[in-house]
């Protein structure tokens, strides 16, 4: 099973609501990551964690907070967001940190901020 | 610092000729090297990897990329394009500090014309 699962597929939020995206892997990947994508753009790296631990934020909104509660789960908590913030979301998993791994990436959810 | 470029923004070609989408990294050491392919709203698939065994790399769905250390290159192949290889395609490197991180080209969209 190579498959990161990513839900819900789509998302549409008001800026005064709190949504949650959900990602999971059963690969025993240990590194797991949020990206955001913009139409026409490659994704950029929001969040990284590292036996579930965070290890990398890329300076991201305090409106954005990840959790990861096991080995295998990976949430992105959303609250007060902005329409600016309407993009793709990526989840990806890889078995550790080296460089030589290879990201394995879930079909991502269309979030929509109204 | 690694960096990647995508010489072309677009390519289009007809179904049945090759295909070519040419990278340029910058690495101060020997890099890992990807392209990955995504398709509109879905997440992200790899194509091939390259990290420093053979520089002729082979990938799913026919392409093949080579790795030439003295052009800094690592362009993308396929003999005979095909209708569904029409989608976004990214050149990656991953981060020298194995910090979980990559760098992704600005992408090139293929057009397979009929």
């Amino acid at each position: 099973d190579t498959e990161v699962t990513q839900t819900p597929k789509h998302l549409v939020m008001g800026m005064t609501n709190k949504k949650s995206l959900k990602c999971e892997q059963h690969m025993g990947h240990r590194a797991m990551y949020w990206y955001k994508q913009k139409a026409k753009k490659p994704p950029e790296l929001m969040f990284v964690y590292s036996y579930e631990k965070l290890s990398i934020n890329e300076s991201v909104p305090s409106r954005f907070s990840p959790e990861c509660p096991n080995s295998s789960l990976l949430n992105l908590h959303l609250h007060a967001l902005q329409p600016e913030d309407s993009a793709l979301y990526l989840c990806a998993s890889s078995q550790d940190l080296l460089g030589t791994r290879i990201a394995f990436f879930g079909q991502g959810t269309r979030l929509t901020v109204v | 610092a690694q960096s990647v470029t995508q010489l072309d923004s677009h390519v289009s070609v007809s179904e049945g000729t090759p295909v070519l989408l040419r990278c340029n990294y910058s690495s101060s050491y020997s890099p890992s090297l990807f392209w990955y392919v995504q398709h509109p709203n879905k997440g992200l698939q790899l194509l091939l990897k390259y990290t420093s065994a053979a520089t002729l790399v082979k990938g799913i769905n026919g392409f093949e990329a080579e790795f030439k250390k003295s052009e800094t290159s690592f362009h993308l192949t396929k003999p005979s394009a095909h209708m569904s290889d029409a989608a976004e395609y990214f050149c990656v490197v991953s981060d020298a500090s194995n910090t979980g991180k990559l760098i992704f080209g600005q992408g090139t969209t293929l057009q397979v014309k009929p």
